[in-house]
């Protein structure tokens, strides 16, 4: 079974502030996506990263697949009390499923 | 278009007893999965049905857990008998046919606690 390691579980930063959440994995995934959760709510896609040493970016959110394509990460500019919450790493493992890492719980005070 | 739908959103349930969850997927969609979070676990895949066949079961526990999709709309996962270590929050994901995970849509799952 792949395993997805991200780091760290928990952030808690100042509004204004940047960040940076790793996701890493000694497999290789054919593609990687991220998601945010909210509380009672289910995981929703935020990018998908299909190429290694790809960089999509979603307004202050940048994430980056590996160039080996066995991690990725997630950079946010100027961090909003908007952006709090759960932010979830998955490996796209076969056609069909995912691979999820524990996620980072991410809190910006304002 | 509605979303993914699941319910109950939550669950009580003493050790023993029998609870169904269901899902509906968006309309249209063939592809349907089930993960669960177990406490201080990472979200964990436990089958996938493409319309009312079951493709991968793999990630399925154990005997006890029993899921179905009968004419290929909505789903149901059974927990007979259910178990302590059971307890933990269910989502039910669809997609399109082609998609897989990059038209992945999740419900917002059903809490179960079992007491």
């Amino acid at each position: 079974t792949q395993l997805l390691e991200q780091s760290p579980q928990f952030l808690s930063i100042q509004e204004g502030e940047n960040l940076t959440v790793y996701c890493n994995s000694s497999s290789v995934f054919s593609s990687l996506q991220w998601y945010r959760q909210e509380p009672g709510e289910g995981p929703v896609l935020l990018v998908t990263v299909v190429t290694g040493g790809e960089v999509k970016k979603l307004k202050r959110l940048t994430f980056q697949f590996g160039d080996a394509r066995k991690d990725s990460s997630l950079h946010i500019t100027a961090a909003q009390p908007g952006d709090t919450g759960l932010y979830l790493c998955a490996g796209v493992q076969g056609a069909q499923k995912l691979v999820f890492g524990q996620g980072t719980r991410l809190t910006i005070n304002p | 278009e509605a979303g993914v739908t699941q319910f109950p959103s939550h669950s009580v349930i003493e050790k023993g007893q029998t609870v169904t969850l269901r899902c509906d997927p968006i309309s249209g969609h063939d592809n349907l999965y089930w993960y669960r979070r177990v406490m201080g676990k990472e979200i964990k895949f436990l089958l996938h049905f493409v319309k009312e066949s079951k493709q991968d079961e793999s990630g399925m526990p154990n005997n006890r857990f029993l899921a179905e999709r009968t004419g290929g709309t909505y789903s149901t996962l059974k927990v007979q008998p259910a178990e302590l270590e059971d307890s933990g929050v269910y989502f039910c994901a669809s997609s399109q046919a082609g998609t897989g995970p990059l038209g992945y849509t999740f419900g917002s799952g059903t809490r179960l606690t079992v007491v």
